[in-house]
């Protein structure tokens, strides 16, 4: 079954490191959206990408978080410096980005990142 | 206000009952609905779409009210599997918006 991958599964750092998460949508699909998840806030949408090109990253903090498709087969998102408040479960989801039931995103097992 | 709402819950029902979910969306130009359904320590996974016309998968009917911006999902004959999270989805412009989630429980 194609699904999509995400490394690492979990992270431990410590605050003001560097950390780096990885996504792997499934091959064909055009669209790549990066969401965290806490229990206070929910699924909340940091950034999305159509054809590897960024159309929205008003939910992520500008100051550290970035996110790239180096290609089509990769998308990153990077926090620097970390902090304690970036706690939380990071999911990437790809899809083929139409209407109705194109419009389906599927989702990655997701990084359970906690800085310390 | 946030895009989609839902009541968080959490629901706690009896095996075989039967449940309902609400959730409203704020984006009169959204274009596409979906339910999700997230199991503890899992990724969110597509239970359904959601259609104009109302649709049914089984035990599980979703309704769509535009003209009230409102969604709905019904369980009927709830089973002990169905104990999870259920995440109302609303497509506006390119993005997807999740809402908060209805945690469900079915009691033996």
């Amino acid at each position: 079954d194609a699904r999509v991958t995400q490394t690492p599964r979990h992270k431990v750092t410590e605050m003001g490191q560097e950390v780096t998460m990885r996504c792997q949508p499934i091959l064909g699909h055009n669209t790549v959206f990066w969401y965290r998840q806490t229990m206070m806030q929910g699924l909340e949408l940091l950034a999305y990408f159509r054809n590897r090109a960024p159309l929205d990253d008003s939910g992520m903090p500008k100051d550290r978080f970035s996110a790239e498709m180096p290609d089509a087969t990769l998308a990153t998102l990077k926090i620097q410096p970390s902090e304690p408040r970036d706690s939380a479960v990071y999911f990437c989801a790809s899809g083929l980005g139409g209407l109705g039931k194109n419009a389906e995103a599927f989702f990655g097992q997701g990084t359970r990142l906690t800085v310390v | 206000r946030k895009e989609v709402e839902q009541d968080p819950g959490p629901f706690n029902v009896p095996e075989g009952a039967t449940v309902a979910f609400n959730c409203t969306y704020s984006n009169s130009a959204s274009q596409s609905f979906f339910w999700y359904r997230q199991d503890c320590r899992k990724e969110p996974k597509l239970l359904m779409s959601v259609y104009s016309s109302g649709n049914e998968d089984g035990r599980f009917t979703a309704q769509l009210n535009r003209a009230s911006q409102y969604i709905s999902l019904l369980i009927r004959d709830s089973k002990l599997s169905d104990s999870a999270t259920y995440l109302c989805v609303v497509r506006g412009a390119q993005k997807l918006v999740f809402g908060q989630g209805t945690r469900l429980t079915i009691n033996p």
